[in-house]
């Protein structure tokens, strides 16, 4: 199994600033993905972010507003920008193994004030 | 569009006792499926999938999971359990179209003593 960390853990931002995580994954994969846990509830699909290429975003999300960077096979960022407080949320990368499943990542948890 | 229920947003259960949680998918075709736990302040840990074949699947920590077609179920259960075993837990169905996971809306799972 993959072992995926991120960076950073959790931040407090202020609202109109933005916010790049990290995720670091320690072998080559093909396909990332970025979720979003707002508080208590489940997780949703942001993107994903494959190498080379654009990302793919799910109905709700937009580009501008989640950035996403995939330079090589081990490692992606997501951007949160112009943050509100309803970005107030864990935010979570996983990378796809060999078998279908998904192999996820400690989360950055982020409170915007 | 393929859709996770887990009926139990919360269940408590006895330590020692046996435990079951419930997942319901509306899916077009044999679906894989997963279960993750998620204890606090955590990413989401893979306990176990199903693709194909024999329909009770084992998986870590004592947990097994069973398919049921005609049910369009996927329930997890584990004989006893442990007061480490306090977490949420997600069931989650992969998309034939991208490796995507949809997710379930979780069951919280809290252990007496």
């Amino acid at each position: 199994s993959a072992v995926i960390s991120q960076k950073p853990s959790r931040d407090i931002c202020q609202r109109g600033t933005s916010l790049t995580i990290q995720c670091q994954v320690d072998s080559q994969v093909t396909m990332m993905f970025w979720y979003r846990q707002q508080p208590g509830q489940s997780l949703t699909l942001i993107a994903t972010a494959n190498q080379g290429s654009e990302a793919t975003y799910e109905s709700g999300f937009v580009i501008d507003k989640f950035p996403i960077s995939r330079p090589n096979l081990t490692f992606s960022t997501l951007t949160v920008s112009n943050m509100s407080p309803e970005d107030s949320s864990i935010y979570l990368c996983s990378s796809l193994g060999t078998g279908h499943e998904q192999y996820f990542g400690p989360g950055t948890r982020l409170t915007v004030t | 569009a393929q859709s996770v229920t887990q009926p139990d947003i919360h269940i408590t259960v006895s330590e020692g006792a046996s435990l079951e949680l419930r997942c319901n998918y509306s899916y077009g075709a044999t679906p894989y499926l997963f279960w993750y736990v998620q204890s606090p302040g955590q990413g989401l840990q893979l306990l176990l999938k199903y693709f194909s074949g024999d329909t009770l699947v084992q998986g870590i920590k004592g947990f097994e999971a069973e398919f049921k077609r005609s049910q369009s179920s996927f329930n997890l259960r584990k004989p006893s359990v442990h007061w480490s075993d306090a977490a949420e837990y997600f069931c989650a169905v992969e998309s034939a179209a991208g490796n995507k996971l949809t997710f379930g809306g979780g069951t919280r799972v809290l252990v007496k003593p």
